[in-house]
């Protein structure tokens, strides 16, 4: 079955470490993002990555970092320097990438999400 | 900047009932907006996507139309279902980075049986 996947569903993590969530796709899209939610609010986005090998900062990048070594991974790890990391993650991805003049018009695909919770 | 505004933030109605979500946003120079839903704890299902040049798509009872002038966006739903009970959140992707999307804050549907 094509589709994204992300690990762990639900995540607990202790003032002062670094967590990471895994975001794999078997989809063959370019584009792939990491967003993060919280109650009541819309998406809000961390970080977004075009092609292989780089990544642009999105709204709230701030605490956070991501790598893009392979075309169907995007982990995000979530650093101690994020103050308030609580609340669910998504990761998604496009076919389109929106580079060298090409318009990412088509949809994006979500994965199943992972709640983190800082204890 | 962008802001996408969904109003109600909640919404309760009897099973059967027709009905529209709302979605207003600030920028007309989008290239596409989306409409999604999502269950609780869920990730995102997409609904319909309308392009910029579309007036409207359908999916089943489902309807979603675009004005772009006055920055609005409707989804309808006919005959509505408990099964149709899941946030619905609105998205447009915006002419500043093509591969940008901004989202509402959803509005909470509630079907009754």
């Amino acid at each position: 079955d094509g589709g994204i996947t992300q690990s762990p569903k639900y995540l607990f993590r202790k003032e002062g470490q670094n967590v990471t969530l895994s975001c794999e796709q078997n989809l063959n899209h370019d584009a792939m993002y990491w967003y993060r939610q919280d109650p009541g609010q819309g998406l809000r986005l961390i970080y977004y990555s075009q092609i292989v090998n780089d990544f642009q900062k999105g709204d709230i990048a701030e605490g956070y970092s991501v790598s893009r070594e392979k075309k169907e991974s995007f982990p995000l790890t979530v650093t101690s320097a994020q103050k308030n990391p609580t609340a669910f993650y998504l990761c998604a991805s496009r076919k389109g990438t929106g580079v060298s003049g090409t318009v990412a018009t088509d949809t994006q695909y979500f994965g199943p999400g992972t709640r983190l919770t800082v204890l | 900047k962008q802001e996408v505004t969904q109003i109600p933030a909640a919404l309760s109605v009897p099973e059967g009932e027709n009905l529209v979500l709302n979605c207003s946003f600030t920028d007309s120079a989008i290239y596409n907006l989306q409409w999604f839903r999502q269950d609780p704890g869920k990730g995102l299902t997409s609904l319909l996507l309308i392009q910029s040049s579309q007036r409207e798509q359908t999916s089943g009872r489902l309807n979603a139309s675009l004005d772009k002038s006055s920055g609005r966006s409707t989804l309808y739903i006919a005959a509505s279902q408990p099964g149709d009970s899941a946030t619905y959140l609105c998205a447009v992707c915006v002419y500043s980075s093509a591969s940008k999307i901004i989202f509402g804050s959803g509005t909470r549907l509630s079907i009754r049986p």
